[in-house]
């Protein structure tokens, strides 16, 4: 919504493997945020970009997640040997002013 | 550490009945209060937004209700509909960055 896409859509990947999700938000977000949401669950919160300043990330579950944001816009979500707990959605949100604008989701499934 | 606190996790109410949603908060530095409304398949929208500086702020069917004092706000939702049926989140913002509590699913029966 709003000018948030992300990218693929749904993904399916071996256990082991490494997993890109690609979050690509229109200028003028000053923020962005990467969540994940499980099943009929809430969202988790995962890292939090704000211009220049160093991320927030309090959230990631472990080393093998980590997220980068280039040029202030297009943020990619790396997963490293991904595990069966990581199959969720994924969720990215740009902020504009005081609204954030949620992307549709990558929906990630770790077989 | 949660920031913001919802309940309750899942709701079931009749249609034409009253949902009430629930959000408790510690910290005084937010100053934005919004509700997103999440359909299956879909990322959250934003519904509604309060200030502080209002006990309650209401679009159609939408009310929020908020208690500075006591630290906590509502969403209400008046002659609640099938359509409704979503999930919802409560959300606190201080300057900068949004904390999301963890959601409520709403079932309206018809």
């Amino acid at each position: 919504g709003a000018g948030v896409s992300q990218s693929p859509s749904n993904k399916v990947t071996e256990k082991g493997k490494d997993v890109e999700l690609r979050c690509d938000p229109i200028s003028g977000h000053t923020a962005l945020y990467w969540y994940r949401q499980s099943l009929g669950q809430g969202l988790e919160f995962l890292i939090y970009f704000q211009g220049n300043s160093a991320p927030d990330k309090s959230g990631l579950p472990s080393d093998r997640f980590s997220a980068e944001r280039t040029g202030g816009s297009v943020s990619t979500l790396t997963i490293q040997r991904t595990q069966q707990e990581d199959s969720a959605v994924y969720l990215c949100a740009g902020q504009v002013n005081t609204e954030a604008f949620f992307g549709q989701g990558t929906r990630l499934t770790v077989v | 550490q949660q920031q913001v606190k919802q309940s309750p996790q899942s709701l079931i109410v009749q249609k034409g009945g009253i949902s009430i949603i629930n959000c408790a908060y510690e910290n005084t530095a937010f100053d934005y209060f919004p509700w997103y409304q999440q359909f299956p398949g879909k990322g959250p929208a934003l519904l509604i937004a309060i200030r502080p500086d209002v006990s309650e702020k209401k679009e159609g069917r939408f009310t929020i209700s908020f208690n500075k004092s006591a630290k906590q706000f509502s969403l209400h939702i008046m002659d609640s509909q099938p359509g409704d049926s979503a999930t919802y989140f409560c959300a606190a913002k201080p300057r900068n960055q949004f904390y999301f509590g963890t959601g409520t699913s709403l079932t309206v029966i018809p």
